[in-house]
């Protein structure tokens, strides 16, 4: 059964930082990883998508990597700002793409 | 705006009703979810289905009932509400014949089973 985990479960940072969130899955048979944000009382933002072929995907200040065989993925966010603040959601599919495993989430504060 | 949405997004009701939940997607996706996100903010699937017909079905009590009526729409309806109910359901969507399988989620709807 897949499980997937999220380090740390919360992290404040002053404006203008580099960060890092943390993604382990335990079964590394994954179709794809997708990270998301969701926004207090909304609904998820799809981020980036990683194929399993592939090792990275960037957006903008946003650069997910993936490990597969190491069952990890981390999502770095260049020069953070205080509209980053929201939780961040890792999830895996397996099996064709359907069912998506999600993580617990990173709930980032990014401070003025 | 192409999008997923719900409706309602707040739902307010005694423990025993029976309540739907509607969603619909203009993506032109084959593909469609519901997924429960609890207390604990955990999300979790529940159901999909692809071109209508049932794919997935997560050991959910038999008082969840889905039903699309077509591609783009996937309603669920629940009989008998209990108190643990209460939850915020997403409905998402995606495209198998894309390749890559990316969901896109809906606002959601928060139930609360009172």
């Amino acid at each position: 059964k897949q499980e997937v985990t999220q380090i740390p479960a919360a992290l404040s940072v002053p404006e203008g930082e580099n960060l890092v969130l943390n993604c382990s899955f335990t079964d590394s048979a994954i179709y794809n990883l997708q990270w998301f944000r969701q926004d207090p009382g909304k609904g998820l933002t799809s981020l980036l998508l990683i194929q399993s072929s592939q090792r990275e995907q960037t957006s903008g200040r946003l650069n997910a990597s993936l490990d597969k065989s190491s069952g990890r993925s981390t999502l770095y966010i260049a020069a953070s700002q205080p509209g980053d603040s929201a939780t961040y959601l890792c999830a895996v599919s397996a099996g064709g793409g359907n069912k998506l495993t999600f993580g617990t989430g990173t709930q980032l504060k990014v401070e003025l | 705006d192409t999008a997923v949405s719900q409706t309602p997004k707040y739902l307010v009701t005694q423990m025993g009703n029976d309540k739907s939940i509607k969603c619909e997607q203009n993506l032109g996706h084959d593909t469609m979810y519901w997924y429960k996100q609890d207390s604990k903010k955990f999300l979790k699937i529940m159901f999909s289905y692809n071109n209508k017909e049932l794919i997935i079905n997560e050991t959910v009590p038999n008082r969840f009932s889905p039903k699309s009526p077509d591609k783009a729409h996937l309603n669920l309806h629940i009989n008998s509400l209990e108190l643990g109910d209460s939850a915020v359901y997403f409905c998402a969507s995606s495209s198998r014949l894309a390749g890559d399988n990316e969901q896109f989620f809906g606002p959601g709807t928060r139930l609360t089973v009172l």
